[in-house]
């Protein structure tokens, strides 16, 4: 079964908009991390932000927020005052406590900033 | 900062030869991960090492084989390359934790291409 799903393969999206950006996840382990990566055209995995199974505030780095509602299993990505460079493939993946340091990834999003 | 590197951006291959894809990092990590990235499909795992001479198969480790004889460099070997083996082939390192963060540090990746 899949375990990360994003079910937005491409998204276009006016600059200075906030966009979000939907992941939703299985799991039957307590503790697990969900993590965001960026990919740019150069083809590099960005990190963004981190969101812990335990933690009691949604993680926030800059302009990137995660929306965490952990009953719906849902962790999606919220970018504010989208810019130009924020075009790129938009990766979520989850770690399992259990899983010995793998991380899973779901298919990705195309996001499209339109000037 | 962490520095992941690939040996080769581009990679054209014949059916049948042995291709070795070469990863290094310099940030004393004990996990190294290789995935293959396709449209659609997001990032698989092929296999990852989580200490030297160690190896754990992925979710797709069948046409690959791994080497990992220093704890730095992590090899993926296809024995006879096959069309199907066209993609982008991504490296990562992590350290070990014994939480579930553990971010995951990339190379550029390396977009092989079987003939």
């Amino acid at each position: 079964a899949q375990k990360i799903t994003q079910t937005q393969p491409g998204m276009f999206v006016q600059e200075k908009e906030a966009v979000t950006l939907d992941c939703t996840y299985d799991t039957s382990d307590p503790s697990y991390g969900l993590f965001w990566y960026k990919q740019p055209s150069s083809g590099e995995m960005i990190f963004l932000i981190y969101q812990g199974s335990y933690d009691q505030q949604n993680a926030t780095e800059g302009r990137y927020s995660l929306n965490f509602q952990k009953a719906r299993k849902s962790a999606n990505l919220v970018i504010s005052a989208s810019q130009l460079g924020d075009s790129a493939m938009y990766f979520c993946a989850m770690r399992e406590y259990s899983s010995a340091s793998k991380i899973i990834f779901g298919s990705g999003t195309r996001l499209s900033i339109r000037p | 900062d962490v520095k992941v590197t690939q040996s080769s951006r581009y990679l054209v291959k014949r059916t049948g030869e042995k291709v070795f894809l070469e990863c290094v990092q310099d940030m004393d990590h004990e996990n190294m991960f290789w995935y293959r990235q396709d449209p659609g499909l997001g990032l698989r795992l092929i296999y990852f090492s989580y200490d030297v001479k160690m190896k754990e198969k992925g979710d797709i480790p069948e046409g690959y084989s791994v080497s990992r004889e220093k704890k730095e460099r992590f090899s993926l070997i296809l024995e006879s390359a096959s069309t199907n083996q066209t993609s982008m082939y991504l490296c990562a390192s992590s350290p070990r934790s014994g939480s579930s963060y553990n971010e995951q540090f990339f190379g550029p990746g390396t977009r092989l291409t079987v003939l």
